[in-house]
């Protein structure tokens, strides 16, 4: 079945640095999106990305998706306190269901 | 999300007991799901219903059941708990098959 690796598993960064998330499918995906959990919290939606090679920004945060639409990555520039939680991936396959990978967790110290 | 509701948020149980954890959601959508987090292993998909009539198993359904008993009603049994089945288990909501998905507060389950 449908595959979604994300890495790293945890990122520990001082506040100011830059943050980067990749996610990797086994198979083409049909979209991907991007989630955040904070801690204690639940996944809340950030992002969704449909085309080959789509770039999206939200603030600080860039998230791209690849030309064979089988990558991802999240990117956080000069990342803050409010940054702190689990990043996940979805990806939506050809089984008309989201995959999730197993997230990233980003911790910064101020 | 204030749409997705779980009751109960927290549940302490012993092995072999049975157990009911509730989801409802106002949202109006036809798409449900149960997931599992532990930590370290990202959240892994129980069961799904596309609607009121139509579920599904996922990854890991071993050892639990649903009940969808109306469209804003999606139900998840434990028929006899173990140690494992320790977890934060989240509900969600889509309104289609790669819509975002919506998930509820959780509840936090420990099987002694």
């Amino acid at each position: 079945g449908q595959q979604v690796m994300q890495i790293p598993q945890y990122q520990h960064v001082q506040e100011g640095e830059d943050f980067t998330t990749y996610c990797n499918s086994s198979t083409t995906l049909s979209n991907i999106q991007w989630y955040k959990q904070r801690p204690g919290g639940h996944p809340v939606f950030l992002i969704q990305l449909v085309k080959s090679g789509e770039v999206k920004k939200q603030k600080r945060l860039t998230f791209q998706f690849g030309e064979a639409k089988k990558n991802s990555s999240l990117h956080i520039t000069a990342t803050q306190t409010t940054d702190v939680g689990t990043y996940f991936c979805a990806g939506g396959g050809s089984n008309y269901k989201l995959t999730f990978g197993k997230g990233t967790l980003l911790t910064v110290n101020p | 999300d204030a749409d997705v509701t779980q009751t109960p948020r927290n549940r302490i149980t012993k092995t072999g007991k049975r157990i009911m954890l509730e989801c409802s959601q106002t949202k109006g959508h036809d798409r449900m799901y149960w997931y599992r987090q532990d930590p370290g292993l990202g959240l892994q998909l129980i069961y799904y219903s596309f609607d009121v009539k139509d579920i599904n198993k996922g990854e890991i359904s071993d050892g639990y059941s649903v009940s969808r008993q109306a469209q804003a009603k999606f139900s998840l049994s434990l028929e006899s708990a173990i140690p494992n089945q320790t977890a934060l288990y989240f509900c969600a909501t889509s309104a289609s098959a790669w819509e975002t998905q919506y998930f509820g507060p959780g509840t936090r389950l420990l099987v002694l």
